[in-house]
């Protein structure tokens, strides 16, 4: 089975730029996580949805960033627009509602901001 | 509101050392607690959870055991290797309907280990 897809791997982006990070989760799972990963924050979640709605918008994260799901197997992440300190690792997670609350991780979009 | 505090940010070990990374949460209810492990370019890998006071997660020889007394979740193993050099994470989440709502991750701990 395939495991959670995320595109690009790395990106280099101007200041000022429209970003969009993209994600497809493990094939039917019904939860879709995104985070962000920086060496002094650590993992902090940006936004949650469950069956393609939003459940959870990263406080912090909404006047710039924008997550949708399109279908149940698409997801985006946009930053519009870009600063440097937005400079990380994105990370997309899916997640299935059997028993148990195992997040599975795609290998993340490492954007860099200039 | 909830959160996960991981005491070291970094350590380093040689080979068959004893390893122990500490782990202790803040929450209102009774959360799951949750162990993930990462190597480098990789997203983060489910390591083990456990969900009840003294009941033991274990995994790849790593083990934890939850202390609802101490609000703790520490990760040990007895004898590391060169391969469990990674950043590793403990997480709580929500017990009740378990497999809703968010995981919140403490801020990793990088373990690197010399041969």
């Amino acid at each position: 089975d395939a495991g959670v897809t995320q595109t690009p791997r790395h990106e280099v982006a101007e200041k000022g730029q429209t970003i969009i990070l993209k994600c497809e989760p493990v094939s039917g799972h019904n939860d879709l996580f995104w985070y962000r990963q920086t060496k002094i924050q650590g993992l902090e979640l940006l936004s949650y949805f469950r069956s393609k709605s939003l459940m959870e918008d990263g406080g912090a994260f909404k006047d710039r960033f924008k997550a949708e799901m399109l279908n149940s197997s698409f997801s985006t992440l946009k930053i519009q627009p870009t600063e440097p300190k937005d400079s990380a690792v994105y990370l997309c997670a899916s997640r299935d509602r059997g028993p148990g609350n195992t997040l599975y991780f795609g290998e993340g979009s490492r954007l860099i901001v200039v | 509101g909830d959160s996960v505090t991981q005491t070291e940010g970094q350590v380093a070990l040689s080979e068959e050392d004893f390893l122990t990374i500490h782990c202790n949460y803040s929450a209102s209810g009774y959360p799951a607690l949750f162990w993930y492990v990462q190597y480098p370019g990789e997203g983060p890998q489910f390591l083990f959870r456990a969900s009840r006071d003294k009941e033991k997660g274990s995994s790849r020889g790593f083990e934890a055991t939850y202390d609802k007394g101490t609000t703790s979740f520490h990760l040990r193993k007895a004898s590391v290797q060169e391969s469990d050099s990674a950043v590793y994470y403990c997480a709580l989440g929500p017990l009740m309907n378990y497999n809703q709502g968010k995981l919140i991750f403490g801020q990793g701990t990088k373990l690197s280990i010399k041969p």
